[in-house]
This record gives structure tokens, sequence and C-alpha cells, in this order.
């Protein structure tokens, strides 16, 4: 399956600020995907991130509160802009495996925020 | 819509069995079955893909009931490393994003 490294693993950060996380992939791959996990929940789908496009936004998440980049089949950020309290949190990108679906998907090891 | 998982939380001793299930009010195309460590990155065990579909290795296997839109996860023989929250994540038709269900905690005792 594809390794991911994710990075920073954790951070903490004042309110107001904004954090960039980075996935890089050991392989190419077409989509990648931007999750948001709080402690102990589930996980929900932030956007959809395909090179060369726009990243898809799911409801709930807008562009300007978190921008994100794909300028190649490798590598992706996201930015958690003007950061508040609610905003800590888990955030983990994830791919589709080596083998297609078939494979499931792989995930980053996440990246730790906390804002204060 | 966010598929609902049952049970919340499940305590075993080793070498009992538990089944784990994700239901959905919508029909559903794929579930996929994560199994998330404390502190770790949720990890891939298994797609079903259509009804009636079942699958497994090792001791941890699956089942898809696409008339009844839910998904089962068995484990039997229960070992200590099986410990963890287990996600269903399930997919709509021609789509790629996964709406995880909020997992099922399973905690093996010896």
């Amino acid at each position: 399956s594809a390794v991911i490294s994710q990075k920073p693993s954790r951070d903490i950060c004042q309110r107001g600020t904004s954090l960039t996380i980075q996935c890089q992939v050991d392989s190419q791959v077409t989509m990648m995907f931007w999750y948001r996990q709080q402690p102990g929940q589930s996980l929900t789908l932030i956007a959809t991130a395909n090179q060369g496009s726009e990243a898809t936004y799911e409801s709930g998440f807008v562009i300007d509160k978190f921008p994100i980049s794909r300028p190649n089949l490798t590598f992706s950020t996201l930015t958690v802009s003007n950061m508040s309290p609610e905003d800590s949190s888990i955030y983990l990108c994830s791919v589709e495996g080596q083998g297609g679906i078939a494979d499931g998907y792989t995930f980053g090891s996440g990246t730790r925020l906390t804002v204060v | 819509q966010q598929p609902v998982q049952s049970p919340q939380a499940v305590i075993l001793r080793e070498g009992e069995d538990a089944v784990i299930n994700c239901s959905s009010s919508k029909a559903l195309y794929s579930v996929h079955w994560y199994r998330q460590k404390h502190g770790e990155a949720p990890v891939f065990l298994m797609i079903l893909l259509k009804g009636g579909e079942q699958k497994g290795h090792d001791k941890i296997s699956a089942s898809f009931n696409e008339k009844k839109q839910q998904s089962s996860l068995y484990l039997t023989a229960s070992q200590l490393s099986y410990s963890g929250t287990y996600f269903c994540g399930t997919g709509g038709a021609g789509s790629y994003q996964l709406t995880f269900g909020k997992g099922t905690k399973l905690s093996v005792i010896p």
C-alpha cells in the first residue's frame, strides 16, 4: 500500500493564526482526501483534492477556512486559517491503495492541532 | 448520511467472539472496515463491494447485506491485538468519498 508522510505530527497554535499541514505520498495518486477527527470521535471528510483542479469541499467546510493545494500527484497541503479553539482536532490525509479500491484507503499518521 | 454502528463499545476476554454492525438509511454500494488504535491512523481491514459478499482473513470477516443496507464485522477467538476502535465507512454509487460511522470501541482483556 502507499506510504504517506504527514507533517507536522502535532502543533500548538495561537488563535487567529494559520497552520499548513503537508502530506507526501511515495507514489502518484489521483485523489487525496483530507479528514478531521475530534479525539475519540469519527472521521469527517473535509475535502477531496485532485491534481490540476480545485478541491471539492463537503458541506460545512469552505475554501477560505481550509484552502488546499495539490501541485502534483504525490503532494498536497491543507491550511487551517484564522484558527479558533474549535479547530483543535486531528487532521488526516488519505489516499486510495496501490491496487485501487480493493486495497481500501491509506491514512497519514495525522496532525494533532491544539489552538490556544 | 452517517451510518449507524452498534454496539458503541464492547469488552471481550481473549478467545471470545464479537459482532459489530453497520447500517445505513441510504443505499449502500461499498462498505469499508477500518481499525484504529489509540494515537494511530486508521488501518484498512477489508472492503465489500456488492450485496451478499462475504470476506475474511485470519479470524476477522465481514458480510454485506445490500437489501438490509447493512454490514457486519465478525471477530472470532479475539486476541489482545484486536483492541481498538472499529469504523465502517460507506460509499455511494460512483463515489470515492466515504462517510464513517461513529465507531465501536473494542477492548480485549486477558
